[in-house]
């Protein structure tokens, strides 16, 4: 077991939708981060949280939209998306305190599916 | 930029068989680590290597750091289909972020 949660664990959305993704972590952690992943391609950042401040937004549409809450919890909300935006999208929580460790640790992935 | 190149990108062989995953940059990492994924779930950390030169052992896998800590290769002693997977090097960059490679999809025929 991961302690990283998320839901939906599948989604299928029109192209003029809102929808959330939302992911929890049970591991004490101070960082949390949302990836996107597509076939053939690199794990893509989209958005990190350290100490529940958005500290990088990797370029992210405006279309994706994140909130932290408090340090456990991590939202992804959607809105107009389109097809491109299909793909696997991951949640993961680390605990960084100055190391260069960085060890990630991921939940099960929401599969996006735009219409 | 950093950049992390895996190779190969997908790798079929029969159960038994040994391999090795390679994970290669122009860029130095203080650390890297290693990722396998299975289909429908997120990656699951493996393994970190801090030290250029280090060697880690995991039952049949073998994760080796370069001595200049630019590249890690990952080798699996006679493979079984449970090893069947993608798998995943990601290499420590600035602001906790990670520098991740395209992964290598292995599967193992039984």
């Amino acid at each position: 077991e991961t302690g990283v949660t998320q839901t939906p664990r599948h989604l299928v959305m029109g192209m003029t939708n809102k929808k959330s993704l939302k992911c929890e972590q049970h591991l004490g952690h101070n960082a949390m981060y949302w990836y996107k992943q597509s076939a053939k391609k690199p794990l893509e950042l989209m958005f990190v949280y350290n100490f529940k401040e958005q500290t990088e937004n990797n370029s992210v549409p405006s279309r994706f939209s994140p909130e932290c809450p408090n340090s456990s919890h991590l939202f992804l909300h959607l809105h107009t998306l389109q097809p491109e935006d299909s793909a696997l999208y991951l949640c993961a929580s680390s605990q960084v305190s100055g190391g260069d460790l960085y060890e990630q640790y991921f939940g099960p992935g929401t599969r996006l599916t735009v219409t | 930029t950093q950049l992390l190149e895996q190779s190969p990108q997908f790798l079929s062989i029969q159960e038994g068989e040994n391999l090795t995953v390679y994970c290669n940059s122009s860029s130095v990492f203080s650390s890297l680590q290693w990722y396998r994924q299975e289909p429908g779930e997120g990656p699951v950390l493996l393994v970190t290597v801090v030290t250029g030169g280090e060697v880690k052992k995991l039952k049949r896998l073998t994760f080796q750091f370069g001595d200049a800590r630019k590249d890690s290769s990952l080798h699996i002693t006679a493979a079984q289909p449970g090893d069947t997977g993608l798998y995943l090097c990601a290499g420590a960059g600035s602001n906790y972020q990670l520098i991740w490679g395209a992964g290598t999809k292995l599967i193992i025929k039984p």
